[in-house]
């Protein structure tokens, strides 16, 4: 059973550009959670996705920040007009329905804006 | 607001010592805490799981302790190896329906040979 997949692993963006990072959750798996994490903060919530649904969007930057999980395909996390305080390691998660206890990460994309 | 703190500073031993990182928790009381393991340019993997009626679990050599009056989770690893090197996170779920993770900064555990 693959894990959690997240590509592209290492992304470099100049600003202004687009950002857009995808995730494909475990089999079987149907809510999705976004985390950023920088050096000095630690890893932060973003948004938490189940599919066709955005759950809970809290930690998310209201401006340029958008989130998908569709039907079919991975969920996307998409950052317009980047800048470089976007530069970030950026986490996918997934679990199981319902909600489940442990939640399993995938490799990160680590972004980088020029 | 609810706060996870560790221990910023690194942590090191030598191979054989138990580990121990501390985790404390402020504003709140979870209903259950979580440790993870990270290593550099990968993501968190789940550890251990202990809930608030629980005072200790275990898995192999790792324990967690989760003491409610202190609001305090211990982590202890015996025997350690330097394979156990690595940044320890702890954190708690919000109790909502959402179940998102609140991180701790993480302590950073050197094994030494």
């Amino acid at each position: 059973n693959a894990g959690v997949m997240q590509n592209p692993r290492h992304l470099v963006r100049r600003r202004g550009q687009e950002a857009r990072l995808r995730c494909s959750p475990m089999k079987g798996h149907s809510h999705v959670y976004w985390y950023r994490q920088l050096p000095e903060e630690g890893l932060k919530f973003m948004v938490y996705l189940q599919k066709e649904n955005i759950i809970d969007e809290s930690g998310m930057p209201k401006e340029r920040f958008s989130a998908e999980f569709p039907k079919e395909g991975p969920s996307i996390l998409r950052i317009q007009q980047v800048v470089r305080g976007d530069s970030a390691a950026y986490f996918c998660a997934s679990s199981p329905p319902p909600p489940g206890e442990t939640q399993y990460f995938g490799p990160g994309t680590r972004l980088l804006v020029l | 607001s609810q706060k996870i703190e560790q221990n910023s500073e690194a942590l090191n031993i030598q191979e054989g010592k138990t580990a121990t990182l501390t985790c404390n928790y402020t504003n709140y009381s979870p209903a259950y805490l979580q440790w993870y393991r990270q290593d550099p340019g990968r993501g968190p993997v789940f550890l251990l799981l202990i809930r608030e009626n629980e005072k200790e679990k275990r898995k192999e050599r790792l324990k967690v302790t989760f003491d409610t009056t202190l609001k305090q989770s211990l982590f202890h690893i015996t025997a350690s190896q330097p394979a156990d090197s690595a940044t320890y996170l702890c954190a708690h779920i919000n109790a909502g329906n959402n179940r998102k993770l609140i991180w701790g900064l993480g302590t950073s555990l050197a094994v030494n040979p």
